[in-house]
């Protein structure tokens, strides 16, 4: 069965430092990961996917098969960054679709 | 183009009442997902649903079912509510497998 573990359930930096949301998975098969986000009063929605290889609203993710990772990045943070971000996996076995416990990231001013 | 739509937004039931919540997929998407948001505890997978399919479903009692009705809509039902039950329950639909997910608003249990 697959597991996706979100260490910080909260994490907070000021505008302009680089950000970090830490995701660890465990899967016996070949996964398929996401970053979903929340934004205040607002549906939650793919943030990117690890197949793309591509950079939405300066966030990147790199999957790291040997460490079973797919942390998120960005250089440096904004405060409409501010939200909650899920870590998701699916795999091709079992395809529904497991997600973390979720991190709330704030920006501060 | 309608996104992924709930009803209702809010329910109010007592315990031991049964509750049932609806969603409606995005046109043309054939698998529905249903999760469980209870305060601090994310998002736990409680079922799949896939071309009228139930495909999978999480750690949860038989007394969570559903199903998934030929135009793809899905309903959850939830017997013998207890107190614990109360959280917000959302739908999420997609395309295909692997793919992304589109979510609804979600529906608000509250379990008095």
């Amino acid at each position: 069965a697959q597991r996706v573990t979100q260490p910080e359930k909260l994490l907070s930096v000021f505008k302009g430092a680089p950000v970090e949301l830490k995701c660890n998975y465990s899967y016996s098969g070949s996964p398929e990961l996401f970053w979903y986000v929340q934004y205040s009063r607002q549906r939650l929605q793919l943030l990117l996917r690890h197949i793309s290889r591509e950079s939405i609203k300066g966030f990147t993710a790199d999957l790291n098969k040997g460490e079973t990772s797919f942390h998120l990045k960005k250089p440096f943070a904004q405060e409409e960054d501010s939200a909650m971000y899920y870590c998701a996996l699916s795999g091709y076995n079992n395809n529904d679709m497991r997600f973390g416990a979720g991190t709330r990231l704030t920006v501060k001013p | 183009e309608a996104g992924v739509t709930q009803s209702p937004t809010h329910l109010i039931k007592t315990r031991g009442q049964q509750a049932t919540l609806r969603c409606s997929p995005i046109s043309g998407h054939t698998s529905v997902y249903w999760y469980q948001q209870a305060l601090g505890l994310g998002l736990q997978f409680l079922l799949w649903y896939d071309e009228g399919e139930e495909r999978n479903r999480g750690n949860f009692p038989p007394r969570f079912s559903g199903r998934q009705f030929p135009n793809y809509s899905s309903e959850l039902n939830v017997n013998a509510l207890e107190l614990e039950d109360s959280a917000l329950y959302l739908c999420a639909s997609s395309f295909a497998r692997n793919e992304k997910l589109f979510f609804g608003s979600g529906t608000q249990l509250s379990v008095l």
